[in-house]
């Protein structure tokens, strides 16, 4: 099955500065996804980026998806504290929505 | 519009009991799936409803069972726990194949 993971870097960054984290993947993909979490609880959607797509943007969100080298990355410009959360890509195959997520990156923001 | 709702929210039981965890899909959709978030790691597929039966299935013992209700809420059911069973379990609605899944806050389930 389809595995994303993100780069294990914990990134800490001040407020307004822009922060960008990486996930690769093992096999073929149809879509790939980036979730946020907060504090242990529930994943919040942010963007699904499909594999005939290399960039989208939503709001202060740009995700980036590499194919060839089975790679995305998810850029967040203009930083808040509130963006202080665990970031996930997570990934699904073809006619089967079932997600693999990566570990997550944690970004901290600092006002 | 509600979202998904999950319940309870935190819970704590001993090693060999049996638990069951509640999710109510959001509004219009049809299909629901687990996942289990063990600490610091990201969220792993149990399995998947729809139309009232396990359409997909992750690489999780039988001890874990499922069951979809006419309504589209779902139940999660753990037997004979074990420590290792301790973890954020997260419940996420979509409609059908839709690849957009909207996830629940979660249960905490600690096992001691």
């Amino acid at each position: 099955s389809q595995q994303g993971e993100e780069d294990p870097q914990a990134l800490s960054i001040q407020e307004g500065e822009n922060a960008t984290m990486n996930c690769s993947y093992k096999t073929s993909i149809n879509n790939l996804q980036w979730y946020r979490q907060n504090s242990g609880r529930g994943l919040v959607h942010l963007i699904l980026i499909r594999s005939n797509e290399r960039e989208k943007h939503s709001g202060r969100l740009r995700v980036t998806l590499d194919t060839s080298k089975k790679s995305s990355s998810l850029l967040i410009t203009a930083s808040r504290a509130a963006d202080t959360a665990s970031y996930f890509c997570a990934t699904d195959g073809y006619g089967n929505n079932r997600l693999a997520f990566g570990k997550g990156n944690q970004v901290v923001v600092i006002p | 519009d509600a979202g998904v709702t999950q319940s309870p929210t935190h819970l704590i039981k001993t090693r060999g009991q049996q638990v069951t965890l509640r999710c109510s899909p959001k509004s219009g959709h049809d299909t629901v799936s687990w996942y289990q978030q063990a600490l610091g790691q990201g969220p792993q597929f149990i399995f998947q409803y729809y139309e009232e039966e396990e359409r997909q299935r992750g690489n999780f013992p039988d001890r874990f069972s499922g069951h979809q209700f006419p309504n589209y809420s779902s139940e999660l059911n753990v037997n004979a726990l074990l420590l290792g069973d301790s973890a954020l379990y997260l419940c996420a609605s979509s409609l059908s194949m839709d690849y957009e899944q909207y996830f629940g806050p979660g249960t905490r389930l600690t096992v001691t």
